[in-house]
Formats: C-alpha cells, sequence, structure tokens
C-alpha cells in the first residue's frame, strides 16, 4: 500500500463549489504539506503542518484552507472554487526539517 | 528569500546520450539540496540528495555535487535510457534559515529520450 494518498485522485468542479481535497499517510511523519504544480511553474506551497496544533500559509494560501484532522490526516479545501484553480494539487510529509520529503500521487482539479 | 533555478527544457536526447541539467539556488541559510523526478501520471520522488558542501548525491546512475562556491547542484548522467523520461525537479531545503525545513522548488525540466 502507498504510504501518501490522496482522493480524490481527479476531480472535475464548477466555479463556486466548495470542495475538499483529502490527504493520507502512514509514514508516521509529523510534518505535512499541500503544493500545487502548474506547467513551468514547479510547486508551490499552498500550506503546511508541523504537527496536529500548528499550520501554517504558504506562498499561495489565498483561496485555501487546511485542516490537520489527526496526525495522519491533513485536508485542503477550496471554499468557492475559481477556474484559475485548476491544477494539480500534491500532498507530502516529512520527518524531519532538513529531511526528503515523500509525495502522494496527485489530484488532479478541474474548475470550469 | 530562497529561490532555485533549472535549466529550461524540454530536452529531448538519444538513448545513450550524456545528461547535463543545471540548476543553481539562492538561499539564507545553509540548505539540503534535492533532486526529484516526477514520471507521467505520478507523484514526485526522491532521486538523489546531498546536505552540506561537496557532498555528491548519486541514485540510478544519476549524480549531482553541491557546489557553495557556485551555489550549484546540476545532475548529471552518463548514459540515459528511454526510461528516464520524466520531469525533474531542483529543490532546496534551508533548514538553517527562516524556512523552517519548506522545500523550495525550481520550475522543472522535461526530459524526453527516444532510442
Amino acid at each position: 500500500d502507498a504510504d501518501v494518498t490522496q482522493t480524490p485522485r481527479n476531480r472535475i468542479t464548477k466555479t463556486g463549489k466548495r470542495i475538499m481535497l483529502e490527504c493520507s499517510q502512514t509514514k508516521g511523519h509529523d510534518r505535512m504539506y499541500w503544493y500545487r504544480q502548474d506547467p513551468g511553474l514547479g510547486l508551490r506551497l499552498i500550506y503546511y503542518s508541523f504537527d496536529v496544533k500548528d499550520i501554517n500559509k504558504g506562498e499561495i494560501s489565498d483561496g485555501y484552507s487546511v485542516s490537520r484532522q489527526a496526525q495522519a490526516k491533513f485536508s485542503l479545501s477550496l471554499e468557492s472554487a475559481i477556474p484559475n484553480q485548476t491544477a494539480l494539487y500534491f500532498c507530502a510529509t516529512s520527518q524531519r526539517r532538513d529531511s526528503e520529503q515523500y509525495f502522494g500521487p496527485g489530484t488532479r482539479l478541474t474548475v470550469t | 528569500g530562497n529561490s532555485v533555478t533549472q535549466m529550461e527544457g524540454p530536452v529531448t536526447l538519444s538513448e545513450e546520450a550524456f545528461l547535463t541539467i543545471n540548476c543553481t539556488y539562492t538561499a539564507t541559510g545553509y540548505p539540503s539540496l534535492f533532486w526529484y523526478v516526477q514520471y507521467p501520471g505520478e507523484g514526485l520522488q526522491l532521486l538523489l540528495k546531498a546536505t552540506k558542501a561537496d557532498d555528491k548525491g548519486s541514485n540510478k546512475g544519476f549524480e549531482a555535487t553541491y557546489r557553495k562556491e557556485t551555489t550549484s547542484f546540476h545532475l548529471e548522467k552518463g548514459s540515459v535510457q528511454v526510461s528516464d523520461s520524466a520531469v525533474y525537479f531542483c529543490a532546496l531545503s534551508d533548514a538553517g534559515g527562516t524556512s523552517y525545513g519548506k522545500l523550495t522548488f525550481g520550475q522543472g525540466t522535461i526530459l524526453t529520450v527516444h532510442p
């Protein structure tokens, strides 16, 4: 089984709808991250969490919110989706501040 | 702030050709450096890493050396295969600075290898 899972893998939604992307991990890591990937822009950090009670904004948090329900679960919400939020979204985990990150398979989100 | 600049792609090579993908960085602290690879339809996976100056990371025939004097971490492979076709990302984690271990990514380089 995969260590970092994301659901759904693909989602098409309409402008103005609320949508939640979910991430679960079995690696036992405290640190979890949400990124979005756009062509030619690499990955940009949306939110990150260093433990259940610690949530921080990344470089592009506007229009997004997160919830860390447990050590293993970190959800990303779009309260009112807009077309420029169409992107590939990745969840990642890490063990320490200087260690590698482990990525989920991604969620492809299309907002029409 | 921290930043990573990769050579622009796409890069197209024939099988068994030599590969170099350039990566330079700017960081306020003493970063760890990474190369991640993304195969079609998949998430990112770590290819190699280096945590201090002059370290060489290597994996699957790929190598990169942490050069502090030139702030570079170029990726090389002596003989590429079709199966190496993917998107490659250079990244840094600045544990000693103010970014608390967050990764900063380059824009990615698409590599296509033809038989």
